[in-house]
């Protein structure tokens, strides 16, 4: 099943902080986090695995809720270059080699 | 280091043909796994090769198939094509370690099915 994003879009200012949330029905092994510019290549920003164990960028903070089987990505302070689309990518068992991704939230911040 | 590269990356096809995309991952990565992107669905799962070998596949018809040769490039192919077919096929590359290790995309081929 593919994991449900939230909110699918969202405008912020420079500055401003947003959160944005995965969720999935399924229990969770790992999550990864995904940005993606309007015709470039997505972008990997982080990974959270079962057990707490996380991969990725000093500046990008998330977290990871296995009982809720959820995710949440924390931008604060945005910048113009947050600006795209965020995908979480979710595998439901270890030894997996199959990420299910979210639809995505486009994120979109003005001056 | 160079990054995942893809090719070709935009093509136009002919509902009823055939179509392979190529992959080349970055060095050192023997995981490749293919995704089809569009609007509606978002980023599908197809497949995923490693060490020439497929370890899972996607919910997709026949029709679509993949490869992986020793130096670790794919390719994927699209039989018969269908004009539901037209979308970002993008490729990602891995060290392999399952889902513990992050994904490096290619920008993609974009295939246009008329």
């Amino acid at each position: 099943q593919q994991p449900v994003q939230s909110p699918q879009a969202v405008i912020l200012r420079e500055g401003e902080d947003a959160v944005i949330n995965c969720s999935s029905s399924k229990a969770l092994y790992s999550v990864h986090w995904y940005r993606q510019k309007h015709g470039e290549a997505p972008v990997f920003l982080m990974i959270l695995l079962k057990g707490g164990e996380q991969k990725g960028h000093e500046k990008i903070s998330a977290s990871f809720n296995e009982k809720k089987q959820q995710s949440s990505l924390y931008l604060t302070a945005s910048q113009l270059s947050y600006s795209g689309t965020y995908f979480c990518g979710t595998d439901s068992g270890a030894g997996s080699y199959q990420l299910t991704f979210g639809k995505g939230t486009k994120l979109s911040v003005i001056p | 280091k160079a990054g995942v590269t893809q090719t070709p990356r935009y093509l136009i096809k002919t509902r009823g043909q055939q179509v392979t995309l190529s992959c080349s991952p970055i060095s050192g990565h023997r995981s490749v796994s293919w995704y089809q992107q569009t609007p509606g669905q978002g980023l599908q799962f197809l497949f995923e090769y490693f060490s020439e070998t497929q370890r899972n596949k996607g919910n997709f018809p026949g029709r679509f198939s993949g490869r992986q040769f020793s130096n670790s490039r794919s390719e994927m192919n699209v039989s018969t094509l269908e004009l539901g077919d037209s979308a970002l096929y993008l490729c990602a590359s891995s060290l392999g370690q399952g889902t513990n290790s992050p994904l490096h995309f290619g920008n993609g081929t974009r295939l246009t099915v008329t």
